[in-house]
């Protein structure tokens, strides 16, 4: 099955913009496949933030935005905040299958 | 407002077999896919099984064969049972309804916990 591959981990200051990468291939991230984020605090069930590479739910902050090129996603968070302190996965859709990446553990310095 | 609730997670010994449910409310349960995700302790995500709209239904390697997706629609509840469970099993299962174009998991119930221990 297809594999997205994302950092550990990822660090920033309060105010600082951090970007989480999501790569994979030609066979999941492809033209015709959107890539989906979701934030995990601690403890708690996953909750999407970024849909269809680009769109935030309602009630999700616009600090969070996302972007797709190729085989690659990226995740943006800007104006970092405490409340952000999270994991992160990528996920998308090849073939009936649902993949998830290994995820992303941010953290807030 | 969708609401899922989770229940069903226990302790069951290696071999054993465990039926987890999902009740759905606040949307049309029938329309949309809906989708497990377990999360072993201190792991991450890995998608398990999703039945869509027309009933069909995927399964990741890991569990097919020895897990079955299903739902009663008049219900709006969704079901996976476990059969042959191993350690490997071990987590915390979540359902998901997805969302209607694009394959994504748009809201979540709080999960359940399944351990699979002698």
């Amino acid at each position: 099955q297809s594999v997205l591959t994302q950092p550990p981990s990822v660090s920033g200051a309060p105010g600082q913009t951090v970007t989480i990468s999501c790569t994979g291939s030609r066979s999941d991230i492809g033209p015709d496949y959107d890539v989906h984020w979701y934030q995990q605090l601690p403890g708690t069930a996953p909750k999407l933030v970024i849909y269809a590479n680009n769109i935030r739910p309602s009630g999700v902050p616009d600090r969070f935005s996302g972007s797709k090129s190729g085989t690659s996603a990226s995740l943006a968070i800007s104006g970092l905040q405490a409340e952000d302190e999270a994991d992160y996965y990528c996920q998308t859709y090849d073939s009936g299958v649902r993949v998830f990446g290994g995820g992303t553990k941010l953290t807030v310095l | 407002e969708v609401r899922l609730l989770v229940s069903g997670g226990d302790l069951v010994q290696p071999g054993g077999s465990l039926r987890l449910s999902c009740e759905a409310s606040g949307f049309t349960f029938n329309i949309f896919a809906m989708t497990w995700v377990r999360q072993a302790p201190g792991k991450g995500l890995e998608w398990v099984s999703t039945i869509i709209g027309s009933g069909t239904t995927y399964y990741a390697d890991s569990v097919k064969g020895r897990f079955t997706i299903s739902r009663d629609i008049s219900k709006s509840t969704l079901y996976l049972q476990m059969n042959i469970l191993t350690a490997e099993d071990t987590a915390v299962y979540y359902c998901a309804k997805e969302g209607i174009w694009n394959y994504d998991m748009d809201s979540w119930g709080q999960g359940t916990l399944v351990t699979v221990s002698s």
